[in-house]
């Protein structure tokens, strides 16, 4: 499948804090790039996305910025709490077919 | 019901059983995405149905693996002679339409381990 690097693996910050999770991708062709939070024993839940034709969407505490150019996109979580702390992943896509980053491991802590 | 829905939750099987996973996607979606996820990774493309053509199994890792959406509702993931290797969570997602913008939803996966 098509590389999908994701940093950090883990991530921990104080409640309040803002965090950033990056992810890099080699498909030009890509258009679609969504991020998905997993809570532990459920599948994962779209927070926000972003096409190809925007370089930046935000939504409340959370953005998402996007280089095409560079091929690299970024979560930002502003003030941070604690029902923050999940698993999240990048994805974007080929056509129909989607491809997930390995995961970042949040946790904010109190 | 309001989402997706997968059965069972929790599946064991001895090495060289076969194994069947239901997937009960939102009512009226059109498409519908089964991933395989290994612990501590994310979830990776098995195949794609728009309605009940399957319209790309690229994903799936060996003839195995097989899957149907005979009337375009329903779907089922069927794992012949299993391995260890199939150990994992296999996640089912459906969207409203056919487009790559539609928003995947996923159900809460069904855990497979394979002794």
């Amino acid at each position: 499948g098509e590389n999908v690097e994701q940093h950090p693996s883990t991530l921990s910050v104080q409640e309040g804090d803002s965090a950033v999770i990056k992810c890099t991708y080699s498909d030009s062709a890509s258009n679609y790039f969504p991020w998905y939070k997993q809570e532990l024993g459920k599948g994962p839940q779209l927070i926000i996305d972003i096409r190809s034709n925007v370089g930046e969407k935000k939504d409340q505490r959370i953005a998402v910025t996007l280089n095409k150019t560079a091929k690299h996109f970024s979560l930002h979580i502003t003030e941070t709490q604690p029902e923050d702390s999940a698993v999240y992943f990048c994805a974007h896509n080929t056509g129909n077919q989607f491809y997930f980053g390995t995961g970042t491991s949040l946790t904010v802590i109190p | 019901g309001a989402g997706v829905s997968q059965s069972p939750r929790y599946k064991v099987a001895k090495r060289g059983q076969d194994v069947a996973l239901r997937c009960d996607p939102i009512s009226g979606h059109v498409s519908l995405f089964w991933y395989q996820q290994a612990l501590g990774q994310g979830p990776e493309f098995l195949t794609y149905f728009q309605n009940e053509a399957q319209l790309d199994k690229s994903g799936l890792p060996s003839d195995r693996f097989f899957a149907e959406r005979p009337e375009g509702s329903v779907s089922t993931l069927k794992i012949q002679r299993t391995q260890k290797e199939d150990s994992a969570v296999y996640l089912c997602a459906s969207t409203i339409g056919g487009s790559s913008y539609n928003e995947q939803f996923f159900g809460p996966g069904t855990r497979l381990t394979v002794l």
